[in-house]
């Protein structure tokens, strides 16, 4: 069974500020890595995706990958009422028939007041 | 546009009954994916397809089957209902992997309520 693990939150951020969202995951041969976001009472949607160590930059959003620690955090800049939702945190499997699904997180909510 | 269609928003049925959740997509994926989604547990995945006529079991595949008679419909089947099977179940799809993005296209669920 793959493991992958968010804070728990909520987490609660003030207009114009950066939210920290962090996962951490079990399998250290897994290659890639996604954000999903879902806002209240609608489907999850593909935010960001990261398969290289180090940053990837998307407007607002980084993503951060360190497999060596097997860890994906996502920050949001200049956070807006409008990022207030629930992220979720996916691994894709590593191996046989596993690859073509993901394993997702519980989902860390954030809300960011104005 | 990507389409990802689920055929029923909502729908309450009685303990025992069969239920069927028809899931369809029009992107000609290969992939397609049954979860359940309920407060603080998550996405749980029950079962998925990586083409017609077969099938792996997810997480969660207990009380559950699925057909896929066609690769742009994938059905979701409740043989007898239970109060805990009480949830909202989002159907997705994707391309193949390994080498494609791990994208979900996922449709807007539905909420089944047992009672």
């Amino acid at each position: 069974q793959k493991e992958v693990e968010q804070n728990s939150g909520p987490l609660s951020v003030p207009e114009g500020a950066i939210a920290s969202l962090n996962c951490t995951y079990s399998d250290r041969v897994s290659q890639s890595f996604f954000w999903y976001r879902q806002y209240s009472g609608k489907s999850p949607e593909l935010i960001m995706s990261i398969y290289s160590n180090g940053d990837k930059e998307d407007g607002r959003f980084t993503a951060q990958l360190n497999k060596a620690s097997q860890y994906v955090s996502l920050l949001i800049r200049d956070s807006q009422p409008s990022d207030s939702a629930t992220y979720l945190c996916a691994v894709r499997g590593s191996r046989g028939s596993t690859l073509g699904r993901l394993y997702f997180g519980r989902g860390t909510q954030l809300t960011v007041w104005p | 546009d990507v389409k990802v269609t689920q055929s029923s928003r909502y729908l309450v049925k009685r303990t025992g009954e069969k239920v069927f959740l028809e899931c369809v997509q029009d992107m000609d994926h290969e992939n397609m994916f049954w979860y359940r989604q309920d407060p603080g547990l998550g996405l749980r995945l029950i079962y998925f397809s990586y083409d017609v006529k077969m099938k792996e079991k997810g997480d969660i595949p207990e009380g559950y089957s699925v057909s896929r008679e066609k690769k742009e419909r994938f059905s979701l089947i409740l043989e007898s209902a239970s109060t805990n099977q009480t949830s909202m179940y989002l159907c997705a799809s994707s391309p193949p992997g390994p080498l494609q993005p791990g994208e979900l296209f996922f449709g807007e669920g539905s909420r089944l309520t047992v009672l």
